[in-house]
């Protein structure tokens, strides 16, 4: 196990709904990366965290944000919700922010958009 | 923009025999890292290796090995003698600046599934 844990694991929501999902750090990482994996697809980054600010961004809407906080866990929040929202988001923490640092990934959290 | 093409949708292979898959990536820096993620059914990206581009000797981990060639920009990645427990979506991925922030973020290919039977 990475020790980064996410929660909640499945989650169902309704198009045009808001949605927070949850991640937890391992121990002594300063540097959050969340990033979404539609079925049958690679991960595709969505924005990276580092010491509370954003710190990278991919090519999602705003309605996609985030946060980190002090204790450097972290907070996906997506408003609006769309039905290509669906998707599994994972969050992954790494100890610095430098090219080719290692990413330890959490387990993920699964989000459908009904 | 970077890109890395996993081109092997899906493999199947009969336990005990060795498979390779295969990682081709573009870039257009001259220093970066590519990565190796194993991802089973429980979801969970794991970490199997890291090699930076000025650093091109093969790695044997165990049954793992990884062969690295910027001639051809491929990371190859092989199993020999599969086993069941192998079975898992593999992500060859690179790492690339995220933005003018300072960040930096993977690009992954799309996967390669491989199902080892008996």
């Amino acid at each position: 196990e990475t020790g980064v844990t996410q929660s909640p694991t499945h989650l169902i929501k309704t198009r045009g709904q808001q949605v927070t999902l949850r991640c937890s750090s391992q121990s002594g990482h300063n540097t959050v990366s969340w990033y979404q994996q539609a079925l049958g697809q690679g991960p595709q980054f969505i924005f990276q965290y580092y010491r509370e600010e954003e710190n990278g961004r991919g090519n999602f809407p705003p309605r996609f944000s985030g946060l980190q906080f002090p204790n450097y866990s972290s907070e996906l929040n997506v408003n609006a919700l769309e039905l290509d929202d669906s998707a599994l988001y994972l969050c992954a923490s790494s100890l610095v922010t430098a090219w080719g640092t290692e990413a330890f990934f959490g387990q993920g959290t699964r989000l459908t958009v009904v | 923009a970077q890109k890395v093409t996993q081109a092997q949708t899906e493999i199947s292979v009969v336990e005990k025999e060795d498979v390779t898959l295969d990682c081709v990536y573009e870039t257009r820096d001259t220093t970066y890292y590519l990565f190796w993620y194993k991802q089973p059914p429980s979801g969970e990206l794991v970490f199997l290796i890291r090699r930076n581009s000025f650093d091109e000797q093969n790695e044997i981990s165990g049954r793992y090995s990884w062969n690295f060639q910027k001639s051809t920009s491929s990371f190859n990645f092989t199993i020999t003698a599969s086993q069941v427990v192998d079975s898992a979506v593999y992500f060859c991925a690179l790492s690339e600046s995220a933005g003018a922030g300072g960040g930096n973020k993977l690009t992954f290919g799309t996967g390669t599934q491989l199902k080892v039977e008996l």
